[in-house]
Parts: C-alpha cells; sequence; structure tokens
C-alpha cells in the first residue's frame, strides 16, 4: 500500500528565505512517481514539481526543487527566495506507474510567509 | 485551452438529501478522478473513471457513487447526505498516457451539508 507522510502541520518562514517541506513514503513498487501541490486559499491544486523513481538527478522547475532520496524514501520540496504568494497549502502526492494509478496524498503543510 | 471545469462552485444540502457535483475535463483527457477534502484534512481518494469505466475506487460507503460520458464529463452522486459529507470535492483530469504529468486539477465543489 502507498502511504505519503508530511509531518509538518505548519512552517512559518520570513520573506525571501529558503524553506524547505518535509515528505516521506512508503511503497514496495519500484516505478512510481512523486509530485508536489500548491493549494491556494481558493482550493484549486496547482502542479508544481515531478519526479520520477528512476530519475537520478533532483528535479526543478523555476524556484522550486525536489530533494529526491530514493534509499531515505524521502522527496522533500525546496522553494528558494520565498514571497508572499508562496503562502499556501503544500501536498505531496505518489503515485504508481503501474496498476491503480491514482494519487495519493499527505495531509500537508500549512506555509505561511512573513514580511 | 479550457482548464478543469466543476459546478456548481457551492451546493447547500439537507441532511437525507442527494447531492449530483459534475465536471469536465481537459479536451483529450479521458481519465477523470474525484477526491474529497474535508475541512483541515487532505485529499481522501474517491473514483477514478477511464473511457467510460470505473477503474478504482477508494474507501467510501456505496452511497458515494458516480458515471463518466461518453465525452468523458463525469457526475459524482451522493446519496442519503450526511453532515459528514460536508467537505471541498475536487476533480481532476489527465491524460493516462503521460504518467510523469500529474493531474490537473478543477476548483472543486464546496458541498455544505446542514
Amino acid at each position: 500500500a502507498q502511504k505519503i507522510t508530511q509531518t509538518q502541520p505548519g512552517m512559518f518562514v520570513q520573506e525571501k528565505e529558503a524553506v524547505t517541506l518535509d515528505c516521506t513514503y512508503d511503497t514496495s513498487d519500484q516505478s512510481y512517481g512523486l509530485f508536489w501541490y500548491k493549494q491556494p486559499s481558493s482550493g484549486e491544486m496547482i502542479f508544481l514539481i515531478y519526479q520520477g523513481s528512476y530519475d537520478e538527478q533532483n528535479a526543478t522547475e523555476g524556484r522550486y526543487s525536489l530533494n529526491f532520496q530514493k534509499a531515505r524514501k524521502s522527496a522533500n520540496l525546496v522553494i528558494s527566495a520565498s514571497q508572499l504568494g508562496d503562502s499556501a497549502m503544500y501536498f505531496c502526492a505518489m503515485r504508481h506507474i503501474q496498476g491503480a494509478q491514482k494519487l495519493v496524498f499527505g495531509q500537508g503543510t500549512r506555509l505561511t510567509i512573513n514580511p | 485551452e479550457a482548464g478543469v471545469t466543476q459546478s456548481p462552485t457551492h451546493l447547500i444540502k439537507t441532511r437525507g438529501q442527494q447531492a449530483t457535483l459534475r465536471c469536465s475535463p481537459i479536451s483529450g483527457h479521458t481519465s477523470v478522478y474525484w477526491y474529497q477534502q474535508a475541512l483541515g484534512l487532505g485529499l481522501q481518494f474517491l473514483l477514478w473513471y477511464d473511457e467510460g469505466e470505473e477503474r478504482n475506487r477508494g474507501n467510501f460507503p456505496p452511497r458515494f457513487s458516480g458515471r463518466q460520458f461518453p465525452n468523458y464529463s463525469s457526475e459524482l452522486n451522493v446519496n442519503a447526505l450526511e453532515l459528514e459529507d460536508s467537505a471541498l470535492y475536487l476533480c481532476a483530469s489527465s491524460n493516462g498516457q503521460r504518467t510523469n504529468y500529474g493531474y490537473t486539477f478543477g476548483s472543486g465543489t464546496r458541498l455544505t451539508v446542514v
């Protein structure tokens, strides 16, 4: 069974600082994908970044990077130079490449950027 | 390109009634997923439809049901509403071939049961 764990219910960061949001996962499959989504107060889920289980390099998308440590089963999101607009809920998710293919989400981390 | 659209945006129902939520996927996407997000909680998987068929179902009672139409739009029905069904219901679509793209979500339907 898949399971995603996000241990930080809330994070408070000063504007322009970097922030790391933690995510660990559990799966017995070898082929899977890891995702991070941002959910502003409006409710829509915004896709941020993807990491495949066979990707050797950490994924990057602009200010977002994913610190992927396969042996430790962790997929932390790093946001560099945080902005006030980064304040939102952040969800880590996993999807098996074969089989059910549903996205399984963690409980989320509420990030607040202070000016 | 239009995104995933959900209707209605808000829905208020009385306990025991039925609710119908609708979702139109991105053009070309054949898979539709439904998730429930209770207040302050993560997303719980409800249903997955692909090519008109139900492919997978989460741990929800049978009064949660749905269908996918030939144009790939989808409907979620919740019968015999209970107070704890109050939540944000999110629909997402994907092209099943692009497993690295994740899903594209709609803005959700906020269901309130009173």
